[in-house]
């Protein structure tokens, strides 16, 4: 089975500074893709930024971009110029390319803090 | 249009009663999943439906829990004779068809207390 795990419970970060939440997983599949979830107060989960396991190029989406290690089963996500708004829970989730129902596995959250 | 939606937004419940929460996918989504939430900790997936298939039920924690979906739409979670431990936010998404690389799309949840 796939774990994912997020060593950093709460992070805090100065407006307009970069800021990068940890992430590790452990799989014995090659085949996978990751993704980092935003939880605001409102509870709804928000998609950041997406991952394909077979692609060497980080992902980016505008301030938001990924450092992922393969070998090393890390996957950081680094905010830029972080702002107000993006203080929330962050959850890292891993997702099969094997598995029929492709469910996603996630990590315990990381609570991120920006102060102004 | 409309995102995916559930409730009730949240509901308290008595130890030992039966509590049904209700999902609503987005128009046209065919796959359907139910993650829980317990307090501090990220989501541990439920079950799964895919259109007509017989639903995953691997990760539901206990016989206490159960799901249907009808019409390939709307989806119940039933959990009966609660327990303090069933207290969390219970979590619904869909996503247009199976795909490892499609998002899935999440309601706002429910969160169930228990007494």
């Amino acid at each position: 089975a796939q774990t994912v795990t997020q060593s950093q419970p709460e992070m805090s970060v100065q407006e307009a500074e970069t800021v990068t939440l940890s992430c590790t997983y452990d799989t014995s599949e090659s085949d996978y893709y990751l993704f980092w979830y935003k939880q605001p107060p409102s509870r709804q989960m928000i998609l950041v930024i997406r991952q394909e396991a077979y692609k060497q190029q980080n992902a980016t989406e505008n301030r938001f971009s990924v450092n992922f290690q393969k070998a090393a089963k890390s996957f950081s996500l680094k905010i830029s110029d972080s702002q107000l708004g993006d203080a929330a829970m962050y959850f890292c989730a891993y997702r099969s390319a094997n598995n029929a129902g492709n469910m996603l596995t996630f990590g315990g959250g990381t609570r991120l803090m920006v102060k102004p | 249009g409309a995102g995916v939606s559930q409730s009730p937004s949240n509901k308290v419940t008595e130890k030992g009663k039966d509590v049904e929460l209700r999902c609503d996918p987005i128009s046209g989504h065919t796959a359907l999943y139910w993650y829980r939430q317990s307090l501090g900790q990220g989501l541990e997936f439920l079950i799964y439906f895919q259109g007509n298939s017989a639903p995953d039920k691997s990760g539901l924690p206990s016989d206490r829990f159960s799901a249907e979906r009808t019409g390939g739409s709307v989806s119940t979670l039933t959990i009966q004779r609660t327990q303090q431990e069933d207290s969390a936010v219970y979590l619904c998404a869909s996503t247009p068809y199976v795909s490892s690389y499609n998002e899935q799309f999440f309601g706002p949840g429910t969160r169930l207390t228990v007494l």
